[in-house]
């Protein structure tokens, strides 16, 4: 059974730092993984998708990587704003998708 | 990029009476339509797949006639709560997509509330 993990639970910065946020997983066999951030009480939207066949995916300051081997995919936000706080979930879609717990990120003005 | 319409956004509703809810692709074909519930503070779950013109399918220990979900068609996809009772009351998203290359979109999501 997929089982999705990610670390950490929750994170705070001052803006304009670089952060990672990462996502384990523990059954490789995927198609592919997607990062999404969700604002409170709101749906979800999609960030960044990779293939499984793909190593990063990149768009404007948001770079994800994906190690399928190993399990892990970090997302990668270079200079952080405000309205980056949100909570960031990765989903693994293999045998169907299961999402991790999320990351609870707030970036201080 | 692709849109999914999610309505209501809340609903709160009396205990035992049913609740539908809509999901539309609105600017592309959706054979396959899922639904998740979220309570606070924690992971999505997915409940079903839904599939145009045929039978849900349900994740284990999700009722299927609790949860009652209808793909008539290939933009539209409803998921109705019966005899809803207090922990039924959650966020329930929907989405469109997915699958071997495609990204996965998502409702805006509706908040039911059972008293």
């Amino acid at each position: 059974k997929q089982e999705v993990t990610q670390i950490p639970a929750a994170l705070s910065v001052p803006e304009g730092e670089n952060l990672v946020l990462n996502c384990s997983f523990t059954d490789s066999a995927i198609y592919n993984l997607q990062w999404f951030r969700q604002d409170p009480g709101k749906g979800l939207t999609s960030l960044l998708l990779i293939q499984s066949s793909q190593r990063e995916q990149t768009s404007g300051r948001l770079n994800a990587s994906l190690d399928k081997s190993s399990g892990r995919s970090t997302l990668y936000i270079a200079a952080s704003q405000p309205g980056d706080s949100a909570t960031y979930l990765c989903a693994v879609y293999g045998q169907n998708f299961v999402f991790g717990p999320g990351t609870r990120l707030s970036v201080l003005p | 990029g692709a849109v999914v319409s999610q309505h209501p956004s809340r609903v709160i509703c009396k205990s035992g009476t049913s609740v539908k809810i809509e999901c539309r692709s609105l600017d592309f074909q959706a054979t396959t339509m899922f639904w998740y519930r979220q309570f606070p503070k924690q992971s999505l779950m997915l409940m079903a797949t839904s599939n145009e013109g045929s039978k849900a399918t349900y994740e284990q220990g999700v009722e299927k006639d609790k949860f009652l979900i209808n793909h008539a068609s290939l933009t539209l996809s409803t998921l109705t709560v019966t005899s809803a009772h207090p922990e039924d009351s959650s966020f329930y998203i929907c989405s469109a997509g997915g699958g071997y290359h495609e990204k996965l979109f998502f409702g805006s999501g509706t908040q039911l509330s059972v008293l």
